[in-house]
């Protein structure tokens, strides 16, 4: 069993709809959750970064963190065409900087 | 604007050639990586660097080697090339210590394939 699983996809959702991106993970030593976005031929940039369980929001994206379930999500709201790529979820253990365990990543296309 | 640059963004090499892929950072970063993205397996690290001359094996470090001579420069190496190592390699890299240790900035990638 992987450490994170995440839905490959891919997802294919109309423009204006709210996605819905989750993973599961099993090591309960995770203290840092990321999300990850990666465009076509582009390296991952940082999209959103929690630390241990709650709610982060930033504009029209919402991270959420519930560790007693070992499970994160991320939620777009009003998706646009713009948001269609690949979204990874990422995580690692307190003083292991940098040291990251991916999802493998879901594929996501808004159609205008 | 470009902060992480990976040299090679596409190499077509064969079975047993020695490979280099190179990866600078111009944000002064202490840490940096070095992944492989596969379909269906997300991105794996290979190798890591704290500091310069230092190299830690990642969870996916047999075949590959490395080298970190310059604090900008971060180097992967494959020894001999096999097939099974055709795959986008992703070099990061990210300050040291605290939260923002995981706030990695990629390069674009490079696409190897081995015949």
């Amino acid at each position: 069993q992987k450490e994170v699983e995440q839905d490959p996809g891919p997802l294919s959702v109309p423009e204006g709809a709210i996605v819905s991106l989750n993973c599961t993970y099993s090591n309960s030593a995770f203290q840092y959750f990321m999300w990850y976005r990666q465009y076509s031929r582009k390296g991952p940039e940082l999209l959103m970064y929690t630390y241990s369980s709650g709610n982060k929001e930033d504009g029209r994206f919402t991270a959420q963190v519930d560790k007693s379930s070992k499970y994160i999500s991320l939620f777009i709201r009003d998706s646009q065409p713009s948001d269609s790529a690949t979204y990874l979820c990422a995580m690692s253990v307190y003083n292991q900087g940098g040291k990251l365990i991916f999802g493998q990543g879901t594929e996501l296309s808004v159609k205008p | 604007d470009v902060k992480v640059t990976q040299s090679s963004r596409y190499l077509v090499k064969r079975t047993g050639e020695k490979v280099f892929l190179e990866c600078v950072q111009d944000m002064d970063h202490e840490n940096m990586f070095w992944y492989r993205q596969d379909p269906g397996l997300g991105l794996r690290l290979i190798y890591f660097s704290y500091d310069v001359k230092m190299k830690e094996k990642g969870d996916i470090p047999e075949g590959y080697s490395v080298s970190r001579e310059k604090k900008e420069r971060f180097s992967l190496i494959l020894e001999s090339a096999s097939t099974n190592q055709t795959s986008m390699y992703l070099c990061a890299s990210s300050v040291q210590g605290g939260p923002g240790a995981n706030v990695l900035t990629f390069g674009a990638g490079s696409r190897l394939t081995v015949l």
